[in-house]
């Protein structure tokens, strides 16, 4: 079974709207970490938010907002105010059992999904 | 500071030739990551180190891949020999991990684009 759900391939918004991307996942570890990248045509890969599965708050950074819903283990981002420099591959990944002593640093990501912002 | 630096950013090479590629990680980071990103498999985890240690190997495709981590401020990733199928954007990220709670959040390298004609 995937371990993240990315289940939009493609999305379309208009500019200066708000987008929601959609992330599931799949653990049974209770501590976690959720990531989101995005990667620009350009090709690098640029950290955008951050939530960890104890934080009572979901997570914002500027016009990027963490919708964190525990029991049904999505975290979906949301960018308000769409600008076209937010056309780009958005990734969500997942980090397992660093906090439960296992030590495990990678990260596990989704397939990813393509935002267009048209004008 | 400066980001997590990667060279060549570019590299086109026959296949059979040995193909080396380097990476600094952010000063401070104590894990380093080499991923692997193709059309077909997305991102791949082929390796990890902490504290210079390879931690998991286990994402590296086969004995032509070999990875080293000499210091905190190096790391190689070589290929030998290269084969078509080795053509992909090879990423490296860092993140300070301490051994309490932490985001360990990895910070990404510009990538190198491999091809192998």
């Amino acid at each position: 079974a995937q371990k993240i759900t990315q289940t939009q391939p493609g999305m379309f918004v208009q500019e200066k709207e708000a987008v929601t991307l959609d992330c599931t996942y799949d653990t049974s570890d209770p501590s976690y970490g959720l990531f989101w990248y995005k990667q620009p045509s350009s090709g690098e890969m640029i950290f955008l938010i951050y939530q960890g599965s104890y934080d009572q708050q979901n997570a914002t950074e500027g016009r990027y907002s963490l919708n964190f819903q525990k029991a049904r283990k999505s975290a979906n981002l949301v960018i308000s105010a769409s600008q076209l420099g937010d056309s780009a591959m958005y990734f969500c990944a997942m980090r397992e059992g660093r906090y439960s002593g296992a030590g495990s640093y990678q990260l596990t990501f989704g397939k990813g999904t393509k935002l267009s912002v048209i004008p | 500071d400066a980001g997590v630096i990667q060279s060549p950013r570019h590299e086109v090479t026959e296949m059979g030739q040995e193909v080396t590629l380097r990476c600094k990680p952010i000063s401070g980071h104590n894990s380093l990551f080499w991923y692997r990103q193709t059309m077909m498999r997305g991102l791949e985890l082929l390796i990890y180190f902490n504290n210079n240690v390879p931690i998991d190997d286990s994402g590296m495709p086969e004995d032509r891949f070999s990875a080293k981590m000499p210091n905190a401020s190096f790391s190689t990733l070589k290929i030998q020999p290269s084969e078509p199928r080795d053509s992909a954007v090879y990423f490296c990220a860092s993140s300070f991990s301490p051994p309490g709670p932490s985001t360990d959040t990895q910070y990404f390298g510009p990538g190198t684009r491999l091809t192998v004609l």
